[in-house]
């Protein structure tokens, strides 16, 4: 079945280092929608990222992240972490085209933890 | 702006007993509406997933007897935790979709199901 697979547990960064979570998935849908959630403590998931054109650098925040169909990854990344980073992070799959488009598969998010 | 409220945030039940939760779109179209478990220490699992004119698709392990919802209006949707046990327990969220063409699932805030 559909999956997702992200660096698992906790990532534990020096402020001003390279962010770097990994994300890859398996699906049957030909028309794979990646996205990256954020989810700071005592709040809801919110959108940081998304794509579904292979090959192509999406950006936000001062994140991206580019989808490689031919490896089945989207990998985050930033390139100096800030304090305020620190947060869940989930990598999901959608089907762009299908009928349950709404449907998000969610990998086990990847705990970001940021020190000064 | 888009927004999604959910209602009750925190509720507690006894164990058998039964909770209702609602999730209410603000500012667009709610024409497909999913709802989501993130028990503790896991990800978000999808319960079902319901579009307007559409039976309500209720993903593995989860049942309309256990989890019914209704979806009346393209601003309301509510579920409900029929008997609730200790299993039952965690964050429940909505995840709203405007239009069949959009790809962006707005959530709400959850709500938090403790049973004792």
């Amino acid at each position: 079945g559909d999956s997702v697979t992200q660096t698992e547990g906790l990532v534990t960064l020096t402020e001003g280092l390279p962010v770097m979570l990994n994300c890859t998935y398996q699906t049957i849908y030909s028309n794979p929608f990646l996205f990256w959630y954020v989810q700071h403590l005592n709040e809801s998931p919110r959108l940081l990222l998304k794509s579904f054109t292979d090959n192509k650098r999406t950006e936000h925040q001062g994140f991206h992240a580019t989808l490689h169909k031919s490896s089945s990854s989207f990998h985050l990344q930033k390139s100096s972490a800030q304090l305020s980073d620190s947060a869940l992070y989930y990598c999901a799959l959608s089907d762009r085209y299908g009928s349950s488009g709404n449907k998000l598969i969610f990998g086990i998010g990847t705990l970001l933890s940021v020190k000064p | 702006g888009a927004l999604v409220y959910q209602y009750p945030r925190r509720t507690i039940c006894k164990s058998g007993t039964s909770m209702r939760m609602e999730c209410q779109a603000v500012g667009f179209q709610a024409t497909s509406v999913a709802w989501y478990r993130q028990s503790p220490q896991k990800t978000f699992e999808l319960i079902a997933l319901s579009t307007v004119n559409s039976a309500i698709k209720y993903e593995q392990n989860f049942t309309q007897e256990k989890f019914p919802i209704s979806h009346p209006n393209l601003s309301f949707s509510s579920m409900t935790v029929l008997n609730a046990y200790l299993e039952d327990r965690g964050l429940y969220l909505c995840g709203a979709r405007d239009r069949q063409d959009s790809y962006e699932q707005y959530f709400g805030p959850g709500t938090r199901l403790t049973v004792l």
